[in-house]
């Protein structure tokens, strides 16, 4: 089974900062890598796929980076609407998903 | 506009089956992949499986033997069947949808993540 670990679990930020959430896979995937946003008591939204392509809508203070086994999100001059839980994703040669255990950026 | 619907009872007793059903509007349901997602009260999210509209489905290796999904395509519908549930299948519910990639003619899933999602539908399993 692949194994993902995401660090922080948890990030204190303020408005302005940018911050770098680090998600590691247990086996080379490629950049067959995913992130995603998710506010309290809503559905996850896509941001980025295929490690660090910006999907069509998201602001571009958003970019992802990284490949193998070890990839990163980064958020330029962090906004008030990016407190958030930030989960990666992958997809392996075995046709299965798994997500990261999730990092929560909250205010400092 | 895509919009995924859930829905589905949202009390199941202990060791009886879970069914939900995702309706699709404003998509093809032929030109894509779709999923079911899972996230229990205050943890991550737990992925479940996909199917194509041919009937070609993947599960989570930790659910298979209890977890069935269909499509129908007619209705516009694809469905989660969870047999056997606990407590820990208390969860909000998710369905989502895959966009293709092809390889060598083959549709494949995965390149682009998952990109539209459905509200969520709470399920709670208790006696």
């Amino acid at each position: 089974d692949i194994q993902m670990t995401q660090s922080p679990s948890t990030l204190s930020a303020s408005v302005g900062d940018t911050v770098t959430i680090t998600c590691r896979v247990s086996q080379s995937i490629s950049t067959w890598l995913a992130w995603y946003q998710q506010k309290p008591g809503k559905a996850p939204r896509l941001l980025i796929f295929a490690s660090s392509t910006l999907q069509p809508g998201v602001p571009s203070r958003f970019s992802g980076s990284g490949s193998g086994t070890e990839f990163t999100l980064t958020i330029f001059s962090l906004q008030p609407d990016d407190f958030a839980t930030y989960y990666c994703q992958q997809y392996n040669s075995f046709s299965l998903f798994t997500f990261g255990p999730g990092t929560k950026v909250d205010v400092k | 506009q895509v919009q995924l619907q859930e829905s589905g009872p949202g009390l199941v007793k202990p060791s009886e089956s879970l069914s939900l059903t995702c309706t699709v509007s404003g998509a093809s349901i032929s030109a894509y992949y779709w999923s079911w997602i899972r996230q229990p009260p205050g943890k991550g999210l737990d992925w479940i499986g996909y199917i194509y509209f041919n009937g070609s489905t993947n599960y989570n290796p930790s659910l298979k033997s209890r977890v069935t999904i269909s499509i129908d395509t007619s209705k516009k519908q694809f469905s989660l069947k969870v047999t056997s549930v606990t407590v820990a299948d208390t969860a909000v519910y998710y369905c989502a949808r895959v966009p293709i990639r092809m390889v060598r003619g083959d549709p494949l899933p995965g390149e682009y993540g998952m990109d539209v999602w459905g509200q969520g539908t709470s399920v709670t399993v208790s006696s």
